[in-house]
């Protein structure tokens, strides 16, 4: 069973636009770490941010916010205001403690683009 | 400080060869792990080394695939003979203990393989 789903494969949107992409997870584990990613045109991918399964509250870095729900299993990314450098693949991942934290998953990832 | 450095970026070659990636972690990190990217099937783990040690090998696809962690600052992932399936790219990731289990991974640019 997959247990990171981003069912959004492509999203293209109009430069200032907001964009959300959605994350779904599945663990049995009380105790995990979601992940958010990206990944430029030049390949590597670049942490965004970590919260942990008993930190529920949203956190929002500029132009980026994240909205974790447990009831919902979902840690979605909304970018607001979207800008052409934010065109790149992203990826959401997971952690579970079952695993020691060190096998970290990740979905097929959504790719972004912005049209200017 | 340098990041995460693989080598060769890009690599085609024909069936049946052998095939040799490197990786140079960060400095100071305790973690290396390695990553193959398809569109199939997105990221997966492969393998993961603490301290030079491999500890989790459960996801090389096969003996065709192997792994090896000489010394602290460098590692290499072989496959012998490669197979066009095997396209892929690969990336190489490591980070420190002292950011704990949780903390983020650090990625290479990774190494376009293509496999004729």
């Amino acid at each position: 069973a997959q247990k990171v789903t981003q069912a959004q494969t492509e999203i293209s949107v109009v430069e200032k636009e907001d964009v959300t992409l959605d994350c779904v997870y599945e663990t049995r584990d009380t105790t995990y770490y979601l992940f958010w990613y990206k990944q430029p045109p030049s390949g590597e991918l670049v942490f965004l941010i970590r919260r942990n399964s008993f930190d529920e509250q949203n956190e929002i870095s500029g132009r980026y916010s994240w909205n974790f729900q447990k009831s919902t299993s979902s840690f979605n990314f909304t970018i607001t205001a979207s800008q052409v450098v934010d065109s790149a693949v992203y990826f959401c991942a997971l952690s579970e403690a079952s695993g020691g934290y060190q096998k970290v998953t990740f979905g097929t990832g959504t790719k972004l683009q912005v049209i200017p | 400080d340098a990041g995460v450095i693989q080598s060769p970026r890009h690599e085609v070659t024909e069936m049946g060869q052998e095939v040799t990636l490197r990786c140079k972690p960060i400095s100071g990190h305790d973690y290396l792990f390695w990553y193959r990217q398809t569109m199939m099937r997105g990221l997966e783990l492969l393998i993961y080394f603490n301290n030079n040690v491999p500890i989790d090998d459960s996801g090389m696809p096969e003996d065709r695939f192997s792994a090896k962690m000489p010394n602290a600052s460098f590692s290499t992932l072989k496959i012998q003979p490669s197979e066009p399936r095997d396209s892929a790219v690969y990336f190489c990731a490591s980070r420190s203990r002292r950011q704990g289990k949780t903390g983020e991974l650090f990625f290479g640019e990774g190494s376009r393989l293509t496999v004729l």
